[in-house]
């Protein structure tokens, strides 16, 4: 079966320090990934995505990923958080065989003037 | 460029009603998507379009769920009766299809459905 895990609902973290939000996936065959993030009432945004070649990704707003295929995991990450990055984040999967899409639960990431 | 649209944004109906929502993709996108988000939750896909055809429609509960996307442009997603459960936000998305960017989506901002 083909999921995502976001193990972490909640993240908080000051302003100014590194943020990771976790994600974890489980296909068959070779992994497309995402990440999106959602603002209020609003509609999610595509942040990011790893298809195939280097390992880490860099996307909007300063974030990027590292895909780890050893650990099936594909980590958000951002040097310095903003405050205007608190949102939720959501991780989505599909197998390079299919066209299912599969969302994580999201993790809200609260980001602490 | 104009983004995903759709219509309404909020949508307050009473149990056993139907409702419908309109959703109209980027132009010149190939595939449509309607997804449901529950409260806390990730997007669940209801049914995908590859133009005008509905090539993944294996979670829509067909049952009181319907979607058509006539001339493979917009689309309309109705629900027949409506439930207490199917209280939720609706999102559209689409993507180009075709290209490096066939498997980025882009998504409207939902429609909130209240069923009272």
């Amino acid at each position: 079966a083909q999921s995502v895990a976001q193990p972490e609902d909640q993240v908080n973290v000051a302003e100014g320090n590194p943020l990771t939000v976790k994600c974890t996936y489980s296909v068959s065959g070779n992994p497309y990934l995402f990440w999106y993030v959602q603002y209020p009432n609003r509609g999610l945004q595509f942040l990011l995505k790893y298809i195939t070649g280097d390992n880490l990704v860099k996307g909007s707003y300063g974030f990027e990923a590292e895909f780890n295929k050893s650990q099936t995991s594909f980590h958000l990450k951002k040097p310095s958080a903003l405050v205007s990055d608190s949102a939720l984040y959501f991780c989505a999967v599909r197998s390079n065989t299919g066209n299912q899409f599969y969302f994580g639960t999201g993790t809200s990431l609260t980001v602490i003037p | 460029e104009a983004g995903v649209v759709q219509s309404p944004r909020y949508k307050i109906i009473e149990k056993k009603q139907p409702v419908a929502f309109w959703c109209n993709p980027i132009s010149g996108h190939n595939t449509l998507y309607w997804y449901l988000q529950n409260l806390g939750q990730g997007p669940e896909l209801l049914i995908r379009y590859e133009n005008e055809e509905a090539v993944d429609d294996s979670q829509l509960p067909k049952d009181r769920f319907s979607a058509e996307r006539l001339k493979g442009v917009d689309s309309t997603l109705k629900i027949q009766p409506a439930e207490l459960g199917d209280s939720a936000v609706y999102l559209c998305a689409s993507s180009p299809g075709g290209g490096r960017e066939r498997d980025t989506q882009y998504f409207g901002p939902g429609t909130r459905l209240t069923v009272l």
